[in-house]
């Protein structure tokens, strides 16, 4: 049973770039939720895709964008990156059917450094 | 908006003895869920323990047991018989019962060091 995957693991951009960070859910999961986690605090919620649309957002601009495929994987995208971009993402998945539907498993993360 | 609170930045251990990690949250919901996830250095953040909050009894798994006490809206993880292998960053979250606002909501974590 495949968990949740991320790519790429580590990622260097410079100021004013924009990058793609993928995530593919884990199986039977139809659910996936992003966060942003700086160093040394917890998650960031940054928002929550199902069926295909954004459903929730967290208190992040605009440049911060996603999708959601139609198997269920997604990509973050980050337009104009800014130091304070620097963090390490994740991507979380849950499914909306069966047991334990508000419990999220995460991946191992994206760590990005902006320069 | 929900908060959740974990003021201890720090706590050490004994190996095989027992340590309480603290959290506080606050919410004005009644039906919700509470979590502690572990993440090691390598940065995989894991599921611990859940409970829900409609539940009286505490959950447990293996060394790992909670006390939640709803009125005091504190939720604290307990940890048996220490390993070596639970030195990590432990977050307490919050989320709301599922629905279309279940996102998860994280304290800024406490970093647990076990002490051979």
């Amino acid at each position: 049973d495949a968990g949740v995957t991320q790519s790429p693991t580590h990622l260097i951009k410079t100021r004013g770039q924009q990058v793609t960070l993928r995530c593919s859910p884990k199986s039977g999961h139809d659910t996936v939720s992003w966060y942003q986690q700086a160093l040394g605090q917890g998650p960031q919620f940054i928002f929550q895709y199902y069926e295909e649309e954004e459903r929730q957002r967290g208190n992040f601009p605009d440049r911060f964008s996603g999708h959601q495929f139609p198997n269920y994987s997604s990509e973050l995208n980050v337009n104009a990156l800014l130091l304070g971009d620097s963090a390490l993402y994740l991507c979380a998945s849950s499914s909306e059917t069966g047991t334990n539907q508000e419990t999220q498993y995460f991946g191992p993360g994206t760590r990005l450094l902006v320069l | 908006a929900q908060t959740v609170t974990q003021s201890q930045p720090e706590m050490s251990v004994q190996e095989a003895e027992t340590v309480t990690l603290s959290c506080t949250y606050d919410t004005s919901e009644s039906d919700y869920y509470l979590f502690w996830y572990k993440q090691p250095p390598s940065r995989q953040m894991i599921l611990v323990i859940r409970q829900e909050a409609y539940k009286q009894q505490n959950a447990t798994e293996n060394r790992f047991s909670v006390n939640f006490q709803k009125a005091a809206k504190s939720f604290s993880l307990k940890i048996s018989d220490s390993q070596l292998g639970d030195a990590a960053m432990y977050f307490c979250a919050y989320s709301i019962r599922r629905g279309a606002n279940s996102k998860l909501t994280f304290g800024k974590g406490i970093t647990l060091s076990v002490r051979p």
